[in-house]
């Protein structure tokens, strides 16, 4: 069955980085794009970055652009997210999702992670 | 950039009520809209995609419709597991992704 497992999260101090992996099984990981979506303390979703099938195309929400790199190995079947120069605000629960294409434009996020918790305070 | 604005953004119901949410996008999006559930402390749960398809697995209580700019997710009869958070989203390609602000089903 698909999995999605994140870790990495934990307590950083602003300005410092951390890293985050998704290891994913139970699937063909190099036919994915994989996502990473983050939810702050009793907030809503927001998208955070996406990285293609092969790693060939990353794009970034404006609010870590610049800060956050996202990656993947795809003979691990793992993702994993760099985010250097951390703030406050990027305090969160960071979930990776497998996008699903069904055709034309339709798609979903139809697996997620549990997700880790990022605290950044000082 | 799409917006998507959910209403309400609370609702009080009870068992057996049936339950209507709505999102706005703020440009035509066909039916290229999804519904999920999350429940707290838990990952979303995907529960209809293309606006309308149910996915696997999901009861048949839950049910989607709508398409451009108006979308609605119903829950026929709320059961004690259905109080949650519900979110829209659009996803127009691998890399165009917006979540609309949730909607919270709570116990009356």
């Amino acid at each position: 069955q698909v999995q999605l497992v994140e870790s990495g999260g934990g307590v950083a101090q602003p300005g410092r980085s951390l890293r985050l992996s998704c290891a994913a099984s139970g699937f063909i990981f190099s036919s994915y794009a994989m996502h990473w979506v983050r939810q702050a303390p009793g907030k809503g979703l927001e998208w955070v970055a996406v990285i293609s099938y092969d790693g060939s195309n990353v794009y970034y929400a404006d609010s870590v652009k610049g800060r956050f790199t996202i990656s993947r190995d795809n003979s691990k079947s793992t993702l994993d997210l760099q985010m250097n120069s951390l703030k406050p605000e990027d305090t969160a629960v960071y979930y990776c999702a497998r996008i699903h294409h069904y055709g034309s434009a339709i798609y979903s996020f139809d697996y997620w992670g549990q997700g880790t918790l990022v605290t950044v305070s000082s | 950039d799409i917006q998507l604005t959910q209403s309400p953004s609370f609702l009080s119901a009870s068992v057996g009520d049936r339950v209507t949410i709505t999102c706005r996008a703020s440009l035509g999006v066909s039916s290229s809209l999804v519904w999920y559930q999350q429940k707290p402390g838990k990952a979303p749960k995907l529960l209809i995609y293309a606006a309308s398809t149910l996915q696997s697995g999901v009861p048949s209580r839950f049910s989607g419709s709508g398409s451009g700019t108006a979308f609605t997710l119903t829950i026929s009869s709320l059961q004690p597991e259905d109080f949650a958070t519900y979110y829209c989203q659009h996803l127009n390609s691998y890399r165009e992704v917006t979540f609309g602000g949730g909607t919270t089903v709570e116990n009356k």
